[in-house]
């Protein structure tokens, strides 16, 4: 079993849906949970960072984790063409790099 | 602020020709300095990583090495370069004992 896992997609969404992207693990060490957003043929940025289980919200995005069900998600309302990219977990455990998952590549039609 | 630096942002090799691939950090000191490869429908694979000077951890064995030859600089390269060697390279940093790692524009390299 990968450490990390997510849906590569693509999904394909209406402008003004609510988007929902996850992903699984399996490494319960896992203790920070970050999501981050590449358009293409760019680097990945930080979109949001959550320490342990529970919600964070930012403006129209909101990151979930259930360190019961080793589950993360990202909730995007509303959603713009301009949040068309790939969204890529990723995790931490303080001991080794940030393990990525492989992305989800959304495309929000106009 | 910090920012980080990589080139080429594209290059086009021939199979068997060197590969040296340069990415500078500014604004801090004492980074951990990171070198990703992406290809399609594999997400990001992590393939060497430097807490500091001259000490680099490789996480694939492969056709490729890595250098920290100054504090701030991380090199990427390869004697002879394969067609599997082909994808998008990203070079990344973070702060010593911090979670975030803030990544490069990218190289895209195609070996034909």
């Amino acid at each position: 079993q990968k450490e990390v896992e997510q849906d590569p997609g693509p999904l394909s969404v209406p402008e003004g849906a609510i988007v929902s992207l996850n992903c699984t693990y399996s490494n319960s060490a896992f203790q920070y949970f970050m999501w981050y957003r590449q358009y293409s043929r760019k680097g990945p940025e930080l979109l949001m960072y959550t320490y342990s289980s529970g919600n964070k919200e930012d403006g129209r995005f909101t990151a979930q984790v259930d360190k019961s069900s080793k589950y993360i998600s990202l909730f995007i309302r509303d959603s713009q063409p301009s949040d068309s990219a790939t969204y890529l977990c990723a995790l931490y455990s303080g001991n080794t790099p940030l393990v990525f998952g492989k992305g989800t590549r959304l495309s929000v039609i106009a | 602020s910090q920012t980080i630096h990589q080139w080429p942002a594209t290059l086009v090799q021939p199979v068997g020709s060197p590969l040296s691939l340069e990415c500078t950090v500014e604004g801090t000191s004492n980074p951990n300095l990171y070198w990703y490869r992406q290809a399609a429908g594999r997400g990001l694979q992590l393939l060497f990583y430097s807490v500091g000077i001259g000490q680099i951890s490789s996480e694939v064995p492969q056709n490729l090495s890595a250098s920290r030859p100054q504090d701030r600089q991380f090199i990427l390269s390869s004697k002879k370069l394969l067609l599997s060697d082909s994808g998008f390279y990203l070079c990344a940093w973070s702060r010593q004992a911090d979670t975030e790692a803030f990544f490069g524009q990218g190289t895209r390299l195609t070996v034909v």
